[in-house]
């Protein structure tokens, strides 16, 4: 079955770098996305991987991919305090229908 | 960028009574909508994909008579909580695709909190 786990707090400060880190099971994983949700609204598409890829870099955005651990992270450079939200870690193995992981808050305080 | 507008963004209802909540695709044809439900620290769970001009699939565990999905346009689908308990409290959300494959172009609605007393 398909399973996608991500740690459900990470708190940092204002300036730093944030990481937050998925793991996930299904190896016919094709695409890989990060979600953010703020408070009381829908999810909105931040990035994605395609399975072929190890790094995808946007911005302050980097997504790190090692498909031989099934795991993946994002890190956000210069994190600010409009950065605070929830982040979906999610991935999609053909089937057009993503799989989400819990959901990791990510605090960022001055 | 695309929109889908998903109205109302919360609802407080009696047990027993029906709700209906929308979600729109404003400037884009939607053939596919899925409706998710998220419990709080919880994660998106698909509830069913919606078709237009098609019954929706189902989950596994989801109750089709109990969530009523219709999709009558292609950029219009409603889901109707019918018969409502306190269980089914919970925040619900939809999303939109253009077209099957269109792995990126997934726009998801704001989202209706339903409190059911």
């Amino acid at each position: 079955g398909e399973d996608v786990e991500q740690s459900l707090f990470l708190s940092v400060r204002e300036g730093d770098s944030s990481v937050i880190n998925c793991t996930y099971t299904d190896s016919s994983s094709t695409y890989l996305y990060w979600y953010k949700q703020e408070p009381g609204a829908g999810l909105q598409l931040l990035t994605y991987i395609f399975s072929n890829m190890d790094m995808k870099q946007d911005q302050r955005l980097t997504v790190l991919l090692n498909k031989k651990d099934k795991h993946l992270s994002l890190r956000i450079a210069d994190t600010q305090t409009g950065d605070s939200a929830i982040y979906f870690c999610a991935e999609e193995g053909g089937s057009y229908i993503p799989t989400f992981g819990r959901g990791t808050s990510l605090i960022v305080h001055p | 960028g695309a929109v889908v507008s998903q109205h109302p963004s919360w609802v407080i209802c009696k047990s027993g009574t029906s709700v209906k909540i929308e979600c729109r695709s404003l400037d884009f044809q939607a053939t596919t909508m899925f409706w998710y439900r998220q419990f709080p620290k919880q994660s998106l769970m698909l509830m069913a994909t919606s078709n237009e001009g098609s019954k929706a699939t189902y989950e596994q565990g989801v109750e089709k008579d109990k969530f009523l999905i219709n999709h009558a346009s292609l950029t219009l689908s409603t889901l109707t909580v019918t018969s409502a308990h306190p269980e089914d409290s919970s925040f619900y959300i939809c999303s939109a695709s253009p077209g099957q494959g269109s792995r990126e172009k997934l726009f998801f609605g704001s989202g209706t909190q339903l409190s059911v007393l």
